[in-house]
């Protein structure tokens, strides 16, 4: 069975630092190109970026409104995925989950509070 | 940039079709995706590559798609179906996702 359980998120000011895990069992991790989707309260889904396998040359890119401030990387001997989220803002308020390339698979989502 | 649009909301009475639209210049090139989120829960993928349906789906759940825009359909649709829908797709590089705003789909 596959499962995507994510952790890593909290209640940070303004300005900090969260890194957030997605580990994956269930499946080849390191044949997979892997998601990060966030949802802000009442929102939409926005997708966040992605990260390719190392065959495909392991490159992360990530939508505007967080690049340069959120970094996405993987550790397939751990078979976890990662999101660095540096200089948060109150706008990256919101449950964020991981998913396989298509969305056959997601975790249950793990909530970042942006507050002062 | 590039942008999906979907209607913000569909209804219909129970046993009808419900088709919700999603369209964007990427999609002439790019498979759409459709999924489904109920409250408090995390997406379903309903169609993947325009038109397939993953294992497990209902076969009321159909997608299709023609030029910038995909479609996709319910047929007979059921109370349990009331969800919210988002399309999904990738720009002509594929290094970039987006989700269409998303369809409150209302039955009944």
């Amino acid at each position: 069975e596959v499962q995507l359980v994510e952790s890593g998120g909290g209640l940070v000011k303004p300005g900090e630092s969260l890194r957030l895990s997605c580990a994956a069992s269930g499946f080849t991790f390191s044949n997979a190109w892997m998601n990060w989707v966030r949802q802000a309260p009442g929102k939409g889904l926005e997708w966040v970026g992605r990260v390719k396998t190392k065959t495909d040359g392991g490159t992360a890119d990530c939508a505007a409104p967080v690049k340069g401030r959120f970094t996405i990387s993987r550790d397939d001997s751990k078979n976890t995925l990662y999101m660095q989220m540096n200089s948060l803002k109150i706008e990256d308020t919101g449950i964020y989950y991981c998913s396989t390339r298509i969305g056959d698979h997601w975790g249950q989502g793990t909530l970042v509070t942006v507050s002062s | 940039s590039y942008e999906l649009t979907q209607p913000p909301s569909v209804s219909v009475s129970p046993g009808q079709t419900a088709r919700i639209t999603c369209s964007g210049d990427t999609l002439a090139k790019k498979y759409a995706y459709w999924y489904q989120q109920k409250p408090r829960q995390a997406p379903v993928l309903v169609i993947y590559d325009d038109n397939k349906r993953p294992s497990g789906i209902p076969e009321r759940f159909s997608g299709s798609s023609s030029g910038t825009m995909a479609t996709l359909t319910i047929s007979g649709a059921q109370v349990e179906d009331e969800a919210d829908y988002y399309c999904y797709s990738v720009d002509s590089s594929a290094n970039h996702g987006v989700f269409g705003g998303g369809t409150k789909l209302t039955v009944l």
